[in-house]
C-alpha cells in the first residue's frame, strides 16, 4: 500500500448499533498513526495518536487497535449515537510528510 | 475551541492575486503545519514550521510560501492564484515538532474562494 486507505466511504448505522471501519497504510518505516474525527463546519479534532504495535487506545465509546506489521489500524464505537455523526480521518506520518486518508462518513440515524 | 486562531475565516480574491493567510498556535505549541483541503480532496499537507525554522515540506506550489515568526504565529503566502487553489486551509500546531506522534490542534480553516 502506498498510500492511506479508509474504509469503508461511508457508513449509516442506527443509533445503539456499534460500529468499526479500517485505516491502512504502508508497514514499511512506521513510525506513528493519528486518529482525527471531523465534523461537519468544524475542524479535525484529534482522537489518539498511536506508535506502538498492538497499542489499544480508548475514550469514552471510541476506541482503537494498532497492527503495525500488516499496516492497519480499527477504529470501533459502542453504542453509537447521532454526536458520533462526522468523518473519521486517519493520518500516517512517513518521513517529515503527514499523508491523510479521505476518510469515514459516518452518520448514525437516531 | 481548540485554541488555534486563523484570520480571515473566509477570503474571496481573483486570479492572479496574492493573499496571506494567518495562524496562530495555541500557547506554547512551537510547532505549525499548514493543510489544504480541495473539493473532493482529503486533507493535503503543505507544511511544517518549527520555533521559526522550516522542518518539513509536503505538496506545497513554489507559488505558496510559509513562514513563522519570532512570537510562533504563521503566516501562508499565496501568489499567482488559480481557480484550483480555491480551497480551505487549515493551520494546525503541536507541542513539538521533531516528533510526529504528538497530536495537532487544528484551527477554524480559513476558506479560500478565487474568481
Amino acid at each position: 500500500i502506498l498510500n492511506v486507505e479508509q474504509s469503508p466511504q461511508s457508513l449509516h448505522v442506527q443509533e445503539g448499533d456499534s460500529t468499526n471501519f479500517t485505516c491502512s497504510f504502508p508497514s514499511s518505516n512506521f513510525y506513528a498513526l493519528h486518529w482525527y474525527r471531523w465534523e461537519t463546519a468544524k475542524s479535525p479534532e484529534a482522537l489518539f495518536v498511536m506508535t506502538l504495535n498492538g497499542d489499544e487506545k480508548k475514550k469514552g465509546r471510541i476506541s482503537a487497535t494498532l497492527n503495525t506489521k500488516e499496516g492497519y489500524s480499527y477504529l470501533y464505537i459502542k453504542g453509537s449515537q447521532p454526536e458520533d455523526s462526522a468523518t473519521y480521518l486517519c493520518a500516517h506520518p512517513t518521513g517529515n510528510q503527514f499523508y491523510f486518508g479521505t476518510g469515514t462518513s459516518l452518520t448514525v440515524i437516531p | 475551541d481548540s485554541g488555534v486562531t486563523q484570520t480571515p475565516k473566509h477570503l474571496i480574491t481573483a486570479t492572479g492575486q496574492r493573499v496571506t493567510l494567518r495562524c496562530s498556535p495555541r500557547s506554547g505549541d512551537l510547532s505549525v503545519y499548514w493543510y489544504q483541503q480541495s473539493l473532493d480532496q482529503g486533507l493535503q499537507f503543505l507544511i511544517q514550521y518549527y520555533n521559526g525554522e522550516e522542518r518539513a515540506k509536503g505538496n506545497i506550489l513554489e507559488r505558496f510560501s510559509a513562514q513563522q515568526f519570532p512570537d510562533l504565529h504563521s503566516e501562508l503566502n499565496l501568489s499567482s492564484l488559480e481557480l484550483g487553489d480555491s480551497a480551505l486551509y487549515f493551520c494546525a500546531s503541536s507541542v513539538v515538532g521533531g516528533a510526529l506522534n504528538n497530536e495537532q490542534f487544528f484551527g477554524p480553516g480559513t476558506r479560500l474562494t478565487v474568481l
